[in-house]
């Protein structure tokens, strides 16, 4: 069964500083979906980013970027210049290619931004 | 205009009362979902739906029956609530198996509270 695993119960940045949130997942399939969902205090599931397995370049959406390493099945997210509005949960998750549709999430990290 | 929408949003009741949730997205989706997430905020799937028909039920109580009268709609009636039933339900949409990258769109969430 996959797994997806979230080394960071919490972390903190400085505002306008760089953060990486780590996430490491298990699975003996080559073709899937890696996602990161952000979770305000207001608790909807925002998606942030996504990575297809296929794809060697990384992710990247604005001042959210991902390091997707296939090999070590790694997939971090890393946060520029990191504003307020960014604390949240932020959840990575692992979708299957082809399968079943469910997504896998990991436990969350909670990012607070410190002014 | 509101994707993926649910009601209620917040829902208070007591112990052994039926409760239902209603689900519905105009993202024109083909696959719909329902997610539990607990006291932990640890995400997990409870059903998929794919064209209104059952295509993921992940080993959840038969107290709880999800039922999809189109493919925009997905409801969720909990029989017989108990205590551990207590959580925030989102519900979320995707495009279907044959179409692209199986992003899954959530709906605010409803907290259900069990006393």
């Amino acid at each position: 069964a996959q797994t997806v695993t979230q080394s960071q119960p919490e972390m903190s940045v400085q505002e306008a500083e760089t953060v990486t949130l780590s996430c490491t997942y298990d699975t003996s399939e080559s073709d899937y979906y890696l996602f990161w969902y952000k979770q305000p205090p207001s608790r909807q599931m925002i998606l942030v980013i996504r990575q297809e397995a296929y794809k060697q370049q990384n992710a990247t959406e604005n001042r959210f970027s991902v390091n997707f390493q296939k090999a070590a099945k790694s997939f971090s997210l890393k946060i520029s210049d990191s504003q307020l509005g960014d604390a949240a949960m932020y959840f990575c998750a692992y979708g299957l290619q082809g399968g079943s549709e469910k997504l896998v999430f990991g436990k969350g990290t909670k990012l607070t931004v410190n002014p | 205009d509101t994707a993926v929408s649910q009601t209620p949003k917040y829902l208070v009741t007591q112990m052994g009362n039926d409760k239902s949730i209603k689900c519905e997205q105009n993202l024109g989706h083909d696959t719909m979902y329902w997610y539990k997430q607990d006291s932990k905020k640890f995400l997990k799937i409870m059903f998929s739906y794919n064209n209104k028909e059952l295509i993921i039920n992940e080993t959840v109580p038969n107290r709880f029956s999800p039922k999809s009268p189109d493919k925009a709609h997905l409801n969720l009636h909990i029989n017989s609530l108990e205590l551990g039933d207590s959580a925030v339900y989102f519900c979320a949409s995707s495009q279907g198996v044959l179409a692209g990258t199986r992003t899954q769109y959530f709906g605010p969430g409803t907290r259900l509270t069990v006393l």
